[in-house]
Formats: structure tokens, C-alpha cells, sequence
């Protein structure tokens, strides 16, 4: 059974359209993170909600918000894409126990966006 | 500011070969993860280690926290091992909740028939 689902898994916007690509989870995880992978790169953290508390990675533009409405579902927002922001954004979550406990990331199948 | 280290950046090898792939860090870490990463699809967690050593299957995953390193081996590689392999290490997160992934640029794995 599926843990973590992104929808959709291929997202087609034009320049500077608003975007919103989503995020559900049925692991009940307190911790839901937004990471964004450019072609041949390593993923970077753009932001996590720790239950509803926002943490902002310093470099994530402003362009990028996220929204979580409840403890299931995560929400990224592009306000404004540009032709840097086409990448595959992946979601994943973990139960946040404090430090040094188990933190096991779980991700999802992951949204590829293209920004025409 | 921590960085991962991953090499080989890329490794072809043929089916049957034992293969290592290493990962090193600069800074203290909470854990450290093994991530594989297929062709266009999403990244499935392999490990998560704070020390030792742990075991599934075909594949060995170490970590020496004293000297900031770690390695991925897979014994009797098989063409369907290619794939990216990620180490990602826990950073703790400065305002005291949740920890973030630092991951390494990957290694693309290619086992031949």
C-alpha cells in the first residue's frame, strides 16, 4: 500500500502560471518535507511543516510556499515558475522524533515539473 | 555548513562483481542514509545508520562516525542494481525540531550482463 503519494507524478506549466503540486501520506507522520532535485543533482530541502510549524530552509525563494492543512496532505505552491524551477520535487516524511532517535525518511514517488 | 561526499561518481562494473561505494562528511551527524534512486522514479530508503553496521540481503551498509565516513556494498551485483545510490546525512535542525537530509550528488551504478 502506498505511504507517501504525490500528485500528479508529471506536471506541465507554462512560464510564470501558478502551480500547485500535492502531497498525502497515511503513516500519520508529524513531519512532512519538500525537497527539489534538479537533473543529474542532489535534492535540497526547501522547506518541512513540523505538525502545523513552517521551517524555511534560508536559501528557498519566496516564490516557493507550502500549506498543510491537515496531517495528511502537504501542499507546494509555485507562485511564479521560471524555467530554473523545472526539477523533480519529492515529499517525505519522517515522525520527528527529537534527535538522535529513529528518523527514517519516507519519500514519495515524486512530481517532475516542466516549466514551458 | 556540512558537506557530503560520494565516490565514485560513476561505476560500471559486470553482473557478479562486489561493489563499494563510499560517502564522507565534514561535520557531526545525527545518522546517516542509503538511498536508491531508479531512473525517473521516486527514492526508496535502503539504510538508516547511526553506527555499525546493518545487513539486507545483498547489501552491507557500514558507518565509522569517528572518522565521518560510511560505505554501500552490494555483493553479487545483479543488472538490476543500476540504479543512483545517495548517501544523505541528518542534520540537526537549528530550531530543535525536525531533522532535514543533506544528501551527496549520488552515484550512478551500472551492472552489466
Amino acid at each position: 500500500d502506498a505511504m507517501v503519494i504525490q500528485n500528479p507524478r508529471y506536471q506541465v506549466t507554462q512560464f510564470g502560471k501558478p502551480v500547485t503540486l500535492s502531497c498525502s501520506q497515511t503513516l500519520n507522520h508529524n513531519v512532512m518535507y519538500w525537497y527539489q532535485q534538479k537533473s543529474s543533482q542532489a535534492p535540497k530541502l526547501l522547506f518541512h511543516y513540523y505538525d502545523k510549524d513552517f521551517n524555511n530552509e534560508a536559501d528557498t525563494p519566496d516564490n516557493f510556499q507550502s500549506r498543510r492543512p491537515n496531517t495528511s496532505f502537504c501542499f507546494l505552491d509555485i507562485r511564479s515558475p521560471g524555467l530554473g524551477d523545472a526539477a523533480m520535487y519529492l515529499c517525505a516524511t519522517s515522525t520527528g522524533r527529537p534527535l538522535y532517535y529513529n528518523n527514517e525518511q519516507f519519500f514519495g514517488p515524486g512530481t517532475r515539473l516542466t516549466v514551458l | 555548513k556540512n558537506e557530503v561526499e560520494q565516490s565514485p561518481q560513476n561505476l560500471t562494473a559486470q553482473e557478479g562483481e562486489f561493489i563499494t561505494i563510499n560517502c564522507s562528511y565534514s561535520v557531526g551527524i545525527s545518522a546517516l542514509h542509503w538511498l536508491q534512486q531508479h531512473p525517473g522514479g521516486g527514492i526508496v530508503s535502503l539504510f538508516m545508520l547511526s553506527s555499525g553496521k546493518k545487513k539486507h540481503g545483498r547489501l552491507i551498509a557500514t558507518i565509522n562516525i569517528q572518522e565521518k565516513h560510511s560505505s554501500l556494498h552490494i555483493t553479487a551485483s545483479h543488472p538490476r542494481d543500476s540504479a543512483v545510490y545517495i548517501c544523505a546525512v541528518v542534520v540537526p535542525y537549528s530550531g530543535g525540531g525536525a531533522d532535514g537530509l543533506t544528501f551527496g550528488k549520488g552515484t550512478h551504478l551500472i551492472i552489466q550482463p
